[in-house]
């Protein structure tokens, strides 16, 4: 059972949009900034969105991220096959302990 | 290039001890957190607990505190993770992450190292 809550599956057509929801409290996502990670099959997680809304250079503007109260999204516009991944949200709940969403799987049909 | 380099891949028996490794490199090591996270097969992330390389403060989630040990050693800028005795249910793959000093993201992963445990 993971701190935070995601959807467990999202799926949607080339070139659509989606939006993946992470719920949480205000012991962590309510008074932290909230990142987001895109996990590609066999590979290591990789920072997507970071202080909510921020992109790490590298990463397109197609990602965006942003949070109200205790909850978080990650939207990605005009999809790609090469999208196709798991999305985990994270964020702390104490100042050293990470808490992380159970992990979205994103197929692009 | 900041990088996170894990040590290979392990194959041990339970009841057997285990040290795995993170090195640091392109970055001041001692600069950043250091944090394990556990994968276990086909499930999600979970969090170990985390060392700051400068002066070796250390974190450990409650699930995880007494399991594990997380140490490193800032003069070849490299982390450990390590178990005195291995179960069957640590079979997983492990990643090493850097959390920026002032930061709140886990900005750079390490490729990862896979332990099997099995009789």
């Amino acid at each position: 059972q993971s701190v935070l809550t995601q959807p467990p599956s999202v799926s949607a057509a080339p070139g659509q949009k989606v939006t993946i929801s992470c719920s949480g409290s205000s012991s962590n996502i309510g008074n932290n900034f909230v990142s987001w990670y895109q996990q590609l099959p066999g590979t290591a997680p990789k920072l997507l969105i970071y202080d909510n809304n921020k992109r790490p250079s590298g990463i397109p503007d197609r990602f965006s991220g942003s949070k109200s109260g205790t909850s978080a999204t990650l939207g990605i516009t005009g999809l790609q096959t090469g999208d196709e991944a798991d999305y985990y949200c994270g964020t702390w709940d104490s100042s050293l302990s990470a808490v992380f969403g159970g992990g979205t799987q994103l197929t692009v049909l | 290039e900041v990088q996170l380099v894990q040590s290979g891949a392990e194959v041990k028996k339970p009841g057997e001890s285990l040290k795995i490794s993170c090195k640091g490199s392109g970055y001041s090591f001692t600069s950043y957190w250091i944090g394990w996270v556990r994968q276990m097969p086909g499930k999600g992330l979970e969090w170990m607990g985390i060392i700051y390389p400068g002066d070796s403060d250390t974190t450990y989630s409650p699930s995880f505190q007494g399991q594990v040990t997380i140490s490193a050693d800032k003069s070849i800028s490299t982390a450990y993770l390590q178990w005195s005795s291995l179960k069957a249910s640590d079979t997983a793959m492990y990643y090493c992450a850097r959390r920026p000093a002032y930061g709140d993201t886990i900005d750079y992963w390490g490729q990862g190292t896979l332990v099997t445990v099995s009789s």
